[in-house]
């Protein structure tokens, strides 16, 4: 595997399902991001993670809990989600110290939340 | 809240055509990214530009960060069906990616 991956690619939940999708990046970054992305909206940012510590959370609703237990791996556990939360997620990674903090993509996840 | 507004929104044109998109903000950024992306995938990086004035050329495409570094433009020249897709500006502000809505471009063969 290369680059940043994501799976499932495709998810449908209902309300009350719980949920995760699993990010991977092969590229030994050290910052790794959960964004959510809706149409005709600019991505949003959930979640920044730095050497697996969290150092961003723009007042994600709680249903949405990530976790990064090291630095190639990210996390995003879903759990009573609303129709609302419907939208591709996509995860990135960059090497903050870089300097310009370019973001590398995974593929996304398209959730789909009855 | 800082706003980057990316014009136009949606363009559909014929392949062989020129079309400008633009990315407007009237906040300073340290650089600004532009990226694509395809239907399925995540997007891809494009290009950084960094200095104001700056002007960098990837083949047909031409990327121009404004003097005041508040914005940019992405030039393409003679459009092929393969250039379709959504193309999205991103400005660096305090280490994060402020990122603008998106121009969505369709090349028709």
């Amino acid at each position: 595997e290369t680059g940043v991956t994501q799976t499932p690619r495709h998810l449908v939940m209902g309300m009350t399902n719980k949920k995760s999708l699993k990010c991977e990046q092969h590229l030994g970054h050290n910052a790794m991001y959960w964004y959510k992305q809706s149409a005709k909206k600019p991505l949003e940012l959930m979640f920044v993670y730095n050497f697996k510590e969290q150092t961003e959370n723009n007042s994600v609703p709680s249903r949405f809990s990530p976790e990064c237990p090291n630095s190639s791996h990210l996390f995003l556990h879903l759990h009573t989600l609303q129709p609302e939360d419907s939208a591709l997620y996509l995860c990135a990674s960059s090497q903050q110290e870089a300097g310009y903090n370019e973001q590398f993509f995974g593929p996304g996840t398209r959730l789909t939340v009855l | 809240t800082q706003l980057l507004e990316q014009s136009p929104q949606f363009l559909s044109i014929q392949e062989g055509e020129n079309l400008t998109v633009y990315c407007n903000s009237s906040s300073v950024f340290s650089s600004l990214q532009w990226y694509r992306q395809e239907p399925g995938e995540g997007p891809v990086l494009l290009v950084t530009v960094v200095t104001g004035g700056e002007v960098k050329k990837l083949k047909r495409l031409t990327f121009q960060f404004g003097d005041a570094r508040k914005d940019s433009s992405l030039h393409i020249t003679a459009a092929q069906p393969g250039d379709t897709g959504l193309y999205l500006c991103a400005g660096v502000q305090g280490g994060k990616l402020i990122f603008g809505q998106g121009t969505e471009l369709s090349v028709k063969p």
